[in-house]
């Protein structure tokens, strides 16, 4: 059971560049989020979706984009890389859409913009 | 904007002494979770709780929910270096889509 996974685990940009972020869950969970986490600012919700077809903003969605065609698959896109994106992104999964439940993290992706 | 301010940032202690760490807001939650996170990981759900007033015990871990629901604290009894870690605490406003407010999370540290 892999759970939660993210690939790349580190990536380098250039200032200007795009690229997506893979996140994919094999426990047919409904509720899937990214969070990005920096030194002194703690997790912060990027972007949601309740189920296949719906997403949503949370609190800093500006710059990336995301979308859900499959249940298991929720990938984040930068649009055009700015430094200010460094950090680290985290996505994770729960059974429902209920913030109250449990919340399975993938290992993140380090993610370097210069 | 619900804002969770965990205390102490920073601990450091030895194995064998207890310790305590606080997680506070000005806003109500309807739950709060705590997580702890190792290097290179993602955080690793602990435990929930969800009633005023709650106590849930976890080995030597011991949570506790305000009775206002409004604060929350950990309590490790006899650390190990094993404890070491970045312990988050997170609380849901209430039963919608829009994620979970984090505190910045207290990094502890147990020396041998």
């Amino acid at each position: 059971n892999a759970g939660v996974t993210q690939t790349p685990k580190f990536q380098v940009l250039k200032t200007g560049q795009s690229m997506t972020l893979q996140c994919a869950q094999d426990m047919n969970h409904e509720y899937m989020s990214w969070y990005r986490q920096d030194p002194g600012m703690g997790l912060r919700l990027i972007h949601y979706s309740v189920g296949a077809g719906i997403t949503d903003q949370g609190e800093v969605p500006n710059g990336y984009n995301v979308s859900r065609s499959t249940t298991e698959d929720f990938p984040l896109r930068l649009l055009s890389a700015a430094p200010s994106q460094t950090s680290v992104y985290f996505c994770a999964s729960s059974w429902t859409y209920r913030a109250d439940q449990p919340q399975h993290f993938g290992d993140g992706t380090r993610l370097s913009i210069l | 904007t619900q804002l969770l301010e965990q205390s102490p940032q920073f601990l450091s202690i030895q194995e064998g002494e207890n310790l305590t760490v606080y997680c506070n807001s000005s806003s109500v939650f309807s739950s709060l979770q705590w997580y702890r996170q190792e290097p290179g990981e993602g955080p690793v759900l602990l435990v929930t709780v969800v009633t005023g007033g709650e106590v849930k015990k976890l080995k030597r871990l011991t949570f506790q929910f305000g009775d206002a629901r409004k604060d929350s604290s950990l309590h490790i009894t006899a650390a190990q270096p094993g404890d070491t870690g970045l312990y988050l605490c997170a609380g849901a406003a209430g039963g919608g889509a829009d994620g979970l407010t984090f505190g910045k999370g207290t990094h502890l540290i147990i020396q041998p």
